[in-house]
């Protein structure tokens, strides 16, 4: 079964940091592009980061650039986001997600984690 | 970065199609894919591409497209289709994705 993990989130003080994780099973982990697409409370979706199969392109919204970064190690099945320098309109839900394209049109993300809260 | 936009609520009669429209400049280039999130609930994509459904979507879930308009189509809707209905594409400026604002579905 094809399944994703978040873990790591929590309540932190503006200013603060925290680094959540992403745990991937089920399939070939180092063969997908990966995101980070959080849910402030009551609102719709925020694409957030996104990286490459190999590390190779990344990506960040306007509203992270330079505070967050996204990475993975393809060995242990696993993506993150280091959240540095949190603000008050960072709290959301975050969810990972695994990202596919097919030719130069088609593209979409799935499966998605449950999701992990953080409360700034 | 490009916008995606979606009307804010969409009532059906149980049993009725109802028609759920997302609206952008990307979507002259991309094909939108589409997730239902029931409360409390992660996404879950129902549409993608031109109009696929990945495997335990109900066929009564489809897509199409025209022009700068998506739209997602339930035909014969369930009282558990209700839910928030989001596109997403890829973007045609800065940010490689972008999603649509969302769309609340009550089934009556």
């Amino acid at each position: 079964e094809v399944q994703l993990v978040e873990s790591g989130g929590g309540l932190v003080k503006p200013g603060g940091s925290l680094r959540l994780s992403c745990a991937a099973s089920g399939f070939t982990f180092s063969s997908y592009s990966m995101s980070w697409v959080r849910q402030a409370p009551g609102k719709g979706l925020e694409w957030v980061s996104s990286m490459s199969s190999s590390s190779a392109s990344i990506y960040y919204a306007d509203s992270v650039k330079g505070r967050f970064t996204i990475s993975r190690d393809n060995a242990k099945n696993s993506l993150y986001l280091q959240m540095n320098s949190l603000r008050a309109e960072d709290t959301a839900v975050y969810y990972c997600a695994r990202f596919q394209q097919v030719g130069g049109t088609t593209s979409w993300f799935g499966p998605w984690g449950q999701g992990t809260l953080v409360t700034v | 970065s490009s916008e995606l936009t979606q009307g804010p609520a969409v009532s059906v009669a149980l049993g009725q199609t109802v028609r759920i429209t997302c609206q952008g400049d990307s979507l002259r280039s991309y094909y939108a894919s589409w997730y239902q999130q029931k409360p409390g609930q992660a996404p879950v994509v129902v549409i993608y591409g031109k109009n696929n459904r990945p495997p335990g979507i109900p066929d009564r879930f489809s897509g199409s497209s025209s022009g700068n308009t998506a739209s997602l189509t339930i035909t014969g809707a369930q009282a558990e289709d209700e839910a928030d209905y989001y596109c997403n594409s890829r973007d045609t400026s800065g940010n490689p994705v972008v999603f649509g604002g969302g769309t609340k579905l009550t089934v009556l």
